[in-house]
């Protein structure tokens, strides 16, 4: 049983590119939420996704960023015009449905660098 | 102030120590604690997952919520090398932030032979 996927691993982008990250949940999962891990900082939550929902986006910057969560594929999380302060781990996690929400399985994380 | 505060460490101990780590929080609404072990450039694995106040053991590991002083615990007994690791607590309270996380930013452990 596959664990959440994340691709890419390492991304690298020039200031003012986009980056797109993206998220497989562990099947059966229809529950996604993406933190974000600065370096010696603990992570911190970006967004709650369910399919074709988005239910809390409180800890996302209002301006660049933006999640998705199709019917069908992965879910997105893509950051529009990078600046360097966007270079971080970030992680996605799923959930499955029916139980404590709290209980999340987190990928490998993506390392964006922005040069 | 922080909702969730946990010392950073570096902590350091010999081989079959027993390893006690440690989260304060502000925020009474939490119910459901959790505790996740990370592994240098990898994902967070979860350890455990507690719920109220009360004890909760598995294998090594003991986890302990005491709600009324708003701090909990992950004890390690029998500490190894494959421990060392950053342990990073973890709460929620199911409330209007359904489904959030609020981490501490995670105590580095090291387990030396």
């Amino acid at each position: 049983n596959a664990g959440v996927m994340q691709n890419p691993r390492h991304l690298v982008r020039r200031r003012g590119q986009e980056a797109r990250l993206r998220c497989s949940p562990m099947k059966g999962h229809s529950h996604v939420y993406w933190y974000r891990q600065l370096p010696e900082e603990g992570l911190k939550f970006m967004v709650y996704l369910q399919k074709e929902n988005i239910i809390d986006e409180s800890g996302m910057p209002k301006e660049r960023f933006s999640a998705e969560f199709p019917k069908e594929g992965p879910s997105i999380l893509r950051i529009q015009q990078v600046v360097r302060g966007d270079s971080a781990a970030y992680f996605c996690a799923s959930s499955p449905p029916g139980t404590a929400p709290s209980e999340q399985f987190f990928g490998p994380g993506t390392r964006l660098t922005v040069l | 102030q922080k909702e969730v505060e946990q010392d950073p460490g570096p902590l350091s101990v010999p081989e079959g120590a027993i390893v006690s780590l440690n989260c304060t929080y502000s925020n009474s609404a939490f119910q459901y604690f959790m505790w996740y072990r990370q592994y240098s450039r990898k994902g967070p694995e979860l350890l455990m997952y507690t719920y109220s106040s009360g004890n909760k053991e598995d294998g090594r590991f003991t986890a302990q919520v005491d709600k009324s002083s708003k701090y909990i615990s992950l004890f390690i007994r029998d500490s190894q090398p494959s421990d060392s690791a950053t342990y990073l607590c973890a709460m929620s309270d199911r409330g209007s932030t359904l489904g959030r996380l609020y981490f501490g930013r995670g105590t580095q452990l090291t387990v030396w032979p």
